[in-house]
């Protein structure tokens, strides 16, 4: 089985800023990787699709990146309604989640 | 959209069905499956059925117990849950699994959910 870890668990940073946040996968899993994101009390959201492809209607400030066991997320200028857990999760072999990164709003 | 029902209380080794009914999109036309999520936890994938409902696959943690299945006819899905266990807990989803190629890329990911239902297994 393919397993699936992020760092950092949680961040919080300012309306603005630039974050990233990471994805290893335990084995390579080439470019067959999601993103979601979800908010409390909502379901999971797709966010990016193949490692780096934006879903529609996405703002353009989510960027993905990646190929193989490394991947990354990155928000540009952070924006109040991006306070929310994220999560990857490979297609590569059945479907495995990442653990979850959640950002929060200084 | 994606509606699950049939969650609820239920006692260690006891069992529950989960229905989902789908509306607004061809629903023999995808892939489905259940994804579960513990409180205060992380997402799991539980099980997926194809489009005829002839291929299904489960997670390890729930193969044995757990069964899949599906009508189209009735576009619905539904998550036979038996010998429930304490870690069975959780808000169960189901997910429409949307995956093709064009000339340009392949498009993949749970891209429709439901709201959830809550199972919660305790004596």
């Amino acid at each position: 089985d393919t397993q699936m870890t992020q760092s950092p668990s949680t961040l919080s940073a300012s309306v603005g800023d630039r974050v990233t946040i990471t994805c290893r996968a335990s084995q390579s899993i080439s470019s067959w990787l999601a993103w979601y994101q979800q908010k409390p009390g909502k379901a999971p959201k797709l966010l990016i699709y193949k490692a780096s492809i934006l879903e529609s209607g996405v703002p353009s400030r989510f960027s993905g990146s990646g190929s193989g066991t490394e991947f990354t997320l990155t928000i540009n200028s952070l924006q109040p309604d991006d306070s929310a857990t994220y999560y990857c999760q490979q297609y590569d072999s059945l479907w495995t989640f990442g653990p979850g990164t959640k950002v929060e709003i200084k | 959209q994606l509606v699950e029902s049939g969650g609820g209380l239920v006692q260690p080794e006891g069992s529950l069905r989960l229905s989902c009914v789908a509306s607004g999109f061809t629903f023999s036309s995808y892939e489905i499956s259940w994804v579960r999520q513990t409180p205060g936890k992380g997402l799991e994938w539980v099980s997926d059925i194809g489009r005829s409902g002839k291929t299904t696959y489960y997670a390890e943690s729930v193969k044995g117990r757990f069964t899949i299945s599906r009508d189209n006819a009735k576009n619905s899905l539904f998550l036979q849950m038996n010998s429930l266990r304490a870690d069975d807990t959780a808000i169960y989803y189901c997910a429409r699994w949307d995956a093709y190629c064009n000339r340009t890329t392949c498009y993949a990911g749970f891209d429709v959910w439901g709201q959830g239902t809550t199972v919660t297994v305790s004596s």
